[in-house]
C-alpha cells in the first residue's frame, strides 16, 4: 500500500528555470511533509517541509507547496542550478514517515 | 565527529554469513532507525527505537535482528539472508518518535549485496 507516491521517474530541466517536483498522498491523516534530497553514495539530507495548517513554505529557492483537498504536494525550485541535480524524495507522515519512491532531477547547465 | 555515521560503506556476504551494520548518531536524539532502500522502490522503514525501546517492526523477516544498546547506537544484524535482502540500508535519527517537526537524519547507508 503506498501512501506516498511521486509518479514521475526523472526531471530534465535547464539551469535557470524553474524545476517542478510533485507528489500525491493517500491518506488524510498526514499531518507533516517533507522534501529530502540524495546525491549518490550519500543519505537523503532534509529539505524543506511544511505542516499541514499551512500552504506553502519558502526557504530560498526552495519552496514547497501543499494542496491539502488535492492531496497533492510540490516541491518548486527556482532558479534550478546544476548543484540541484539529484534524487528528491517526498516524506509525509501521521507519526511514522512514509517516503516516495523519488524523482532523479538533472539541471543542465 | 557530527550527524549520523554507518559502516561499513560496503558489505558483500554469502547466504550462510552473520554480520552486522552499526549506526551511531552525534546529534542527541532520542530515536533511531533502520530503512532499506530497494532499486526504484520507497524507503521501507524496518526497525524503530525511542529512547532506547523497540517500538515497531514491520513484519521484518527474523533473520534481520536489531539491538539498541544506547540512545546512540543502533545495530542490524544479518544472518542467513537471500539474495533479494541486496539492498542500500539506511540509519537515521529523529529529535523524537512521531514528533512534529521532527525530520529524519540520515546517515550515508550500507550497500550491502547477498551472494
Amino acid at each position: 500500500d503506498q501512501q506516498v507516491k511521486q509518479n514521475s521517474p526523472s526531471l530534465s530541466v535547464q539551469e535557470g528555470r524553474i524545476s517542478i517536483l510533485n507528489c500525491d498522498y493517500t491518506n488524510s491523516m498526514f499531518d507533516y511533509f517533507l522534501w529530502y534530497k540524495k546525491y549518490p553514495a550519500e543519505g537523503p539530507t532534509f529539505l524543506i517541509s511544511i505542516s499541514s495548517i499551512k500552504d506553502k513554505n519558502e526557504d530560498g529557492r526552495f519552496t514547497v507547496f501543499l494542496n491539502k483537498s488535492a492531496k497533492h504536494l510540490s516541491l518548486h525550485i527556482v532558479p534550478s542550478q546544476p548543484g540541484d541535480s539529484a534524487v528528491y524524495f517526498c516524506a509525509a507522515s501521521a507519526g511514522d514517515m512514509r517516503f516516495g519512491a523519488g524523482t532523479r532531477l538533472t539541471v543542465k547547465p | 565527529e557530527t550527524g549520523v555515521t554507518q559502516t561499513p560503506r560496503h558489505l558483500v556476504m554469502g547466504m550462510t554469513n552473520k554480520k552486522s551494520l552499526k549506526c551511531e548518531q552525534h546529534l542527541g536524539h532520542n530515536a533511531m532507525y533502520w530503512y532499506k532502500q530497494s532499486a526504484k522502490k520507497p524507503l521501507e522503514l524496518m526497525f524503530v527505537y525511542s529512547l532506547e525501546e523497540r517500538v515497531e517492526n514491520n513484519s521484518v523477516p527474523s533473520r534481520f535482528s536489531p539491538e539498541c544498546p544506547n540512545s546512540s547506537h543502533l545495530f542490524l544484524h544479518l544472518h542467513t539472508l537471500q539474495p533479494e535482502d541486496s539492498a542500500l540500508y539506511l540509519c537515521a535519527s529523529s529529535q523524537d518518535y512521531q514528533g512534529l517537526n521532527s525530520p529524519l537524519h540520515f546517515g550515508n547507508g550500507t550497500r550491502l549485496t547477498v551472494t
